[in-house]
């Protein structure tokens, strides 16, 4: 059965600090794909990055990082100098193999909290 | 801009009542899926159809079920509401095409079942 870990239930740091979010997986298909996404106060979930299993580059989007690492099958997310409006919970989530259900499977949840 | 809306943001309905949570998406995607978020349990996957009066069952369909009769609109059917079902309801829709595409998603409808 398909998982999604994020052990860390809550960080709170202080602005410009960087913070790392950590993603572990577990899946037996050898095809699948992993997302975070992003939610706000308000409450709607904002996409911020899907990447494949055949793509184990690393992402780097403005002051967002993303290490995927097949070995250790984590997927961790770097917020560098981190700013008040990075405050949300963020989820991991992993996706079957594209022609099933393609259906999200969703991690906890990481609520941070960035303090001016 | 992909745009997910959902009926009624808040809700609350009595227990026993039969409840209609309304989602309808703008881009022409094949897939919409129906999760329900919990404080401590994430989002869990209720149901999802990945094209017209199509429907699959994810892990928590139990007192739910679903109609698509439109291919840009997917309805979640409380049968008989329990105080149980009280909850954050998310709608989301993705393309289908050879690969699992991003799910986009609506605003939410919060749940209150008295």
């Amino acid at each position: 059965a398909q998982k999604v870990t994020q052990a860390q239930t809550e960080i709170s740091v202080v602005e410009k600090e960087d913070v790392t979010l950590d993603c572990v997986y577990e899946t037996r298909d050898t095809t699948y794909y992993l997302f975070w996404y992003k939610q706000p106060p308000s409450g709607e979930l904002v996409f911020l990055i899907r990447r494949n299993s055949f793509d184990e580059q690393n992402e780097i989007s403005g002051r967002y990082s993303w290490n995927f690492q097949k070995s250790t099958s984590s997927f961790n997310f770097t917020i560098t100098a981190s700013q008040v409006v990075d405050s949300a919970v963020y989820f991991c989530a992993l996706s079957e193999a594209p022609g099933g259900s393609e259906k999200l499977v969703f991690g906890k949840g990481t609520k941070l909290t960035v303090n001016p | 801009d992909v745009k997910v809306t959902q009926s009624s943001r808040y809700l609350v309905k009595r227990t026993g009542e039969k409840v209609f949570l309304e989602c309808v998406q703008d881009m022409d995607h094949e897939n919409m899926f129906w999760y329900r978020q919990d404080p401590g349990l994430g989002l869990r996957p209720i149901y999802f159809s990945y094209d017209v009066k199509m429907k699959e069952k994810g892990d928590i369909p139990e007192g739910y079920s679903v109609s698509r009769e439109k291919k840009e609109r997917f309805s979640l059917i409380l049968e008989s509401a329990s105080t149980n079902q009280t909850s954050m309801y998310l709608c989301a829709s993705s393309l289908r095409s050879g690969g699992a595409y991003e799910q986009y998603f609506g605003p939410g409808t919060r749940l209150t079942v008295t």
